[in-house]
């Protein structure tokens, strides 16, 4: 079956400074990979997903993520943090077994500083 | 707008008691999900609905029902719920999750007593 590890259960960040959330896979067949966004009280919003082409993927609020099968990771990367991006991020897997199903990471938590 | 609604967005039951939570959505999707969300554990699907009178079973469906009779709506059914149901609920929608993931409703927070 497909699952994600998000490494970091928490991550701080200075405001300006450079976002890096973890995701790495397990996959029997090519993946496809999804980061997703939830503001307190909401929904999840798509960030950005990774099926086949390009491996940088580019999503909203100038997020990106890299797809490295040799590394089986999904980094979710910001160059420059805002006060606004503190939310809980998850990185999700589906594909082969798993069918209809998104598999999550147990998330992130990223607080951002002034 | 292109929406999952779901309802209600708080409810507070008592063990037992049989309860239903609506999800209804305006895209034409096909796909249709639920989800729990519980802390340290992430998000884990309840059931998945390919179309109308088409469901099956996720990683945790003890204790749950759906049904699927109309394409816009897949409603969550719990019939004796008890205090371990107690959590965050999603319904999602999809034209094809492989390629393009779920659209997630804002959520219906359960507490069971």
């Amino acid at each position: 079956a497909q699952s994600v590890t998000q490494l970091g259960s928490h991550v701080s960040v200075s405001e300006g400074a450079l976002v890096l959330l973890r995701c790495n896979y397990s996959s029997s067949v090519p993946p496809y990979l999804f980061w997703y966004v939830q503001y307190p009280n909401q929904g999840l919003q798509l960030l950005l997903k990774y099926t086949t082409g390009a491996t940088l993927v580019k999503g909203i609020n100038g997020f990106e993520a890299e797809f490295k099968k040799s590394e089986t990771s999904f980094h979710l990367t910001k160059p420059s943090a805002h006060m606004s991006d503190a939310a809980e991020y998850f990185c999700a897997v589906s594909g082969g077994n798993s069918g209809y199903a998104l598999n999550f990471g147990k998330g992130t938590s990223l607080l951002v500083t002034p | 707008e292109a929406q999952v609604t779901q309802n209600p967005r708080y409810l507070i039951t008592v063990t037992g008691k049989k309860l239903t939570v609506t999800c209804s959505q305006n895209m034409n999707h096909e796909y249709m999900s639920w989800y729990r969300q519980d802390p340290g554990l992430g998000l884990r699907q309840i059931y998945y609905s390919m179309n109308v009178e088409v469901t099956d079973k996720g990683d945790v469906p003890e204790g749950y029902k759906v049904s699927r009779k109309e394409k816009r709506n897949f409603p969550l059914i719990l019939e004796s719920p008890s205090p371990n149901q107690t959590s965050l609920y999603f319904c999602a929608s999809s034209r094809t999750p492989i390629n393009y993931g779920y659209t997630f409703g804002s959520g219906t927070r359960l507490t069971v007593v």
